[in-house]
């Protein structure tokens, strides 16, 4: 069955611009996360939803939003970009959140803000 | 979150077995231990996850401490395309997010 889809692959945008990443999880799988993965932070939590509803939420700035859709996709969206905004957004999708569940990555869209 | 306790860098050579350490002295009775592991330029790769006994599949094999507080994850035949960053996770039964630490870094030798 076909993996987890991140698009775009790569971006490139300029500061105070905007940007919206997609994730298309595996068929039948209704949680996604989304993580950001820099060289000096590393991989780090942004937010988790499970039939189109936010449960839980890392530490970022209120410029990261997201959202799911009915059929389980979900896109994030950052606004006001910033330099420090450059990394790699992954998405992750399980069939259910939880430890007994394994969780499942797309390739991941690098984001490269000048 | 539970912490979990990894080597930075760990050296093997082809063919042989790699047995990857990693220490959760403050595991909860619920938390699932997990592995994954990312190639370069890729997302990560789930590997394998256990509660308390061991465990395997066509990847590897887990081996989780009676107690818990530690548990090895062994490639039985590292192959080049082994060569990762592997990282131990604990999750809870109602976790819904994964926190990665710096994992371990395996480099594999011809």
């Amino acid at each position: 069955k076909a993996g987890v889809t991140q698009t775009p692959r790569y971006l490139i945008k300029t500061r105070g611009q905007q940007v919206t990443l997609s994730c298309s999880p595996i068929s039948g799988h209704r949680s996604v996360s989304w993580y950001q993965q820099t060289p000096g932070q590393g991989l780090q939590f942004l937010f988790e939803y499970f039939s189109e509803t936010q449960r839980n939420k890392g530490n970022f700035p209120g410029r990261f939003s997201g959202r799911q859709f009915s059929n389980s996709r979900s896109e994030m969206n950052v606004s006001t970009l910033e330099l420090g905004d450059s990394a790699l957004y992954l998405c992750a999708s399980s069939l259910v959140a939880g430890g007994a569940t394994e969780a499942f990555f797309g390739q991941g869209t690098r984001l490269t803000v000048v | 979150d539970a912490k979990t306790t990894q080597p930075n860098s760990m050296e093997s050579n082809e063919e042989e077995p790699v047995h990857l350490p990693c220490n959760h002295s403050t595991i909860s009775g619920t938390d699932y231990i997990h592995w994954y592991r990312q190639l370069p330029s890729q997302g990560p790769e789930y590997v394998i996850h256990g509660l308390t006994s061991n465990v395997n599949n066509r990847m590897a094999s887990l081996a989780i401490a009676e107690d818990r507080k530690s548990s090895t994850l062994i490639l039985h035949r590292a192959t080049l395309r082994d060569a990762a960053v592997y990282y131990c996770i604990l999750r809870g039964g109602s976790n819904y997010k994964l926190t990665f630490g710096k994992g371990t870094l395996l480099t594999v030798n011809p």
